[in-house]
């Protein structure tokens, strides 16, 4: 069965330009988390949704970054404009929702902001 | 959320168990010891989880000592493929903001030919 997809898998762009992340969760699960990854600063949570409605994005780190649920079985993280210091790996991430539900990780996108 | 400890690397030889520990000396007793690990240029992939007692799967068997201070997760006959950085973490039960996970540095286990 599918896992978390996300597109696209690498993403290479200059600063100042727009960028956009997708993620299709896994059919069902109602929890959505956008994480990224550094070498220095490691795994940290953006940004989660359930049911679509955004719930904690105490991870975002400014107004350029944005995220949004249109639906159940969509979500995009934008970076707007990109900076050299948003490279790095984010991955989306979904679950079931309820009590101890584990998470479910894409391969996520690299990307990389010259 | 509880912090927890972890050594910065293990070996192991293929086709031996791979023993890696964590201590969460602070946990609380509601809350959940959970293992998920990455290999390169992957996604974390979810292990298994537990609260006191302890668990088995296909995958792996968590052992949590009494106290709940601590904990070894147990890959039974390590593969190559299981070369990987390991995470344990600790995390509440219930939802809201209790659903995100909290990720360490972790282990980077090596599994050698």
């Amino acid at each position: 069965d599918a896992g978390v997809i996300q597109s696209p898998r690498h993403e290479v762009t200059e600063m100042g330009q727009e960028v956009t992340l997708r993620c299709k969760p896994i059919s069902g699960h109602n929890s959505l988390f956008w994480y990224r990854q550094t070498m220095m600063r490691g795994l940290e949570l953006l940004i989660y949704f359930n049911n679509n409605v955004p719930i904690d994005d105490s991870g975002m780190p400014e107004d350029r970054f944005s995220a949004k649920m249109p639906n159940a079985s969509f979500s995009t993280l934008k970076i707007q404009p990109s900076e050299p210091r948003d490279s790095a790996v984010y991955f989306c991430a979904s679950s079931l929702g309820q009590d101890n539900s584990p998470l479910h990780f894409g391969n996520g996108t690299r990307l990389t902001v010259t | 959320d509880a912090k927890t400890t972890q050594p910065t690397s293990m070996d192991c030889a293929e086709g031996r168990a791979a023993n890696l520990p964590c201590n969460h000396s602070t946990i609380s007793g509601n809350e959940y010891v959970y293992w998920y690990r990455q290999i390169h240029s992957q996604g974390p992939q979810y292990i298994i989880h537990g609260l006191k007692n302890n668990e088995t799967n296909e995958m792996a068997s968590l052992i949590i000592t009494e106290d709940r201070k601590s904990s070894t997760l147990i890959l039974p006959h390590a593969t190559l493929r299981d070369t990987a950085v390991y995470y344990c973490i600790v995390r509440p039960p219930g939802g809201g903001s209790n659903y995100k996970l909290t990720f360490g540095k972790g282990t980077l286990l090596t599994v050698n030919p």
